[in-house]
């Protein structure tokens, strides 16, 4: 089942706009995630954010948790044409002793595209 | 550094049949999760193994089964194949057992089944 929402389901910017993507999950997390993903390939890691995290950056991309909402936002600043692919949002609800037990639940998914 | 390489890319099945896929982590890593990606499901999780341990398992009927070697390589097995079964398998694999990191995800293997 899909724990995972994004929103919006698809985006289209110009080059050098900011693009922000919205995730909502339902149960509690140990971590979230972000993936992207080009053209049906595998998925790149980009950025991971604990429960304890509020806020996080890495590069041109600002990952937020609110945990009280069960809600995350990927923003991508001064976006290029090279960004536009399927990005999703993976929770990670922890096993024994705060570990994790590979079972990322995905969201469906935000298609993004960047026009030049 | 060689990433996650899985085998095969492509593959055509009939139905009925049974296919095996192979995922190498890359060197070190010792957890090996597999996901089935459809259009209307999205990303499902299959299992994950942990230093030959299947540590846990999703929602899939018992034709899906998979196992992990001592080198951390690990196959997926799906029997009796039916149409449904087409979709993109993804290999993941991470360094850390909390998986901290995230994990590095294969290029996939597309497996049509007609």
């Amino acid at each position: 089942s899909q724990q995972g929402e994004e929103d919006p389901q698809a985006l289209s910017i110009q080059e050098g706009e900011n693009a922000t993507m919205n995730c909502s999950y339902k149960t509690s997390i140990n971590n979230l995630q972000w993936y992207r993903q080009n053209s049906g390939r595998g998925l790149v890691h980009l950025i991971l954010i604990r429960s304890n995290e509020r806020e996080k950056h890495s590069g041109r991309l600002r990952v937020t948790l609110d945990t009280s909402k069960k809600s995350s936002s990927l923003l991508i600043t001064a976006s290029r044409a090279a960004d536009t692919a399927s990005y999703f949002c993976a929770t990670d609800a922890g096993g024994n002793y705060g570990g994790s037990q590979g079972n990322l639940i995905f969201g469906k998914g935000t298609k993004l595209s960047v026009k030049p | 550094k060689a990433g996650v390489t899985q085998t095969p890319r492509y593959l055509i099945k009939t139905r009925g049949q049974q296919v095996t896929l192979s995922c190498s982590p890359i060197s070190g890593h010792r957890s090996v999760s597999w996901y089935q990606q459809t259009p209307g499901q999205g990303l499902q999780f299959l299992f994950e193994y942990f230093s030959e341990t299947q540590r846990n398992k999703g929602n899939f009927p018992g034709r899906f089964s998979g196992r992990q070697f001592s080198n951390s390589r690990s196959e997926m097995n799906v029997s009796t194949l039916e149409l449904g079964d087409s979709a993109l398998y993804l290999c993941a694999s991470s360094f850390r057992q909390d998986a901290y990191g995230g994990y590095t995800f294969g290029s996939g293997t597309r497996l049509t089944v007609v």
